[in-house]
């Protein structure tokens, strides 16, 4: 079945570092590819996301890139700020018949440091 | 426009005990899937309404239940609760259109956090 892969958390980084969280996929057919992020005690919230091969997905400084010749949705950020901190989660639309499902990676904890 | 609304936020519930979750779509979303979160299994899926109608179900005993009303709110249901069922609940609606199938963007409510004694 469909599968999404991602990098080993957690990760710390220092204020205004460049931040990169490797996403790997599996999947049959032309998947949509999202990144979500998890605050402390809240749900997920949309970051970005992409629907075709080659398309970028931007928000609020954070980009990734639909690679499908790499099977791959690497999330990145030139800058990163203390408020950066949560947890990313990388998904891909597994829709049988139309359905929606999401199929998620098991979520890379990001600790920014001042 | 108001986002995805959960109900109610916080439950706690003793083991055999049974428990309802509901969920309210962001206006004028039809479809509701439902994700439970817990830190050794991640986000799995639940299930998926469609004009109430189940399309699309996660592997999850028949304890795990849900249903949608004509207004798209819907309910889960988990019935004879076991400890491994305290999760993070959370349910998302999605606007869909017809020509590009099930991929639309999914919104998430902010989860009921169910503990299970």
């Amino acid at each position: 079945g469909n599968s999404v892969t991602q990098m080993e958390g957690p990760v710390t980084l220092s204020e205004e570092a460049f931040l990169t969280i490797n996403c790997t996929y599996t999947a049959t057919g032309y998947p949509s590819l999202f990144w979500y992020v998890q605050y402390p005690g809240e749900g997920l919230q949309l970051l970005l996301k992409a629907t075709k091969a080659d398309d970028k997905g931007s928000n609020k400084g954070f980009e990734a890139t639909y690679r499908k010749e790499t099977t791959s949705f690497h999330l990145e950020k030139g800058s990163v700020q203390v408020s950066d901190s949560a947890v990313y989660f990388c998904a891909l639309s597994d829709s049988p018949q139309g359905a929606q499902k999401l199929v998620f990676g098991q979520g890379t904890r990001l600790t920014i440091n001042p | 426009k108001a986002g995805v609304t959960q109900t109610p936020r916080y439950l706690i519930k003793t083991r055999g005990q049974q428990v309802t979750l509901s969920c309210s779509p962001i206006s004028g979303h039809r479809s509701v899937s439902w994700y439970q979160q817990t830190p050794g299994q991640g986000l799995q899926f639940l299930f998926e309404y469609f004009s109430e109608t189940q399309r699309n179900k996660g592997n999850f005993p028949g304890r795990f239940s849900g249903r949608q009303f004509s207004n798209s709110r819907s309910e889960m249901n988990v019935s004879t609760l076991e400890l491994g069922d305290s999760a993070l609940y959370l349910c998302a609606s999605s606007l869909i259109f017809s020509r590009t199938g099930g991929r639309e963007t999914q919104y998430f409510g902010p989860g009921t956090r169910l503990l299970v004694l």
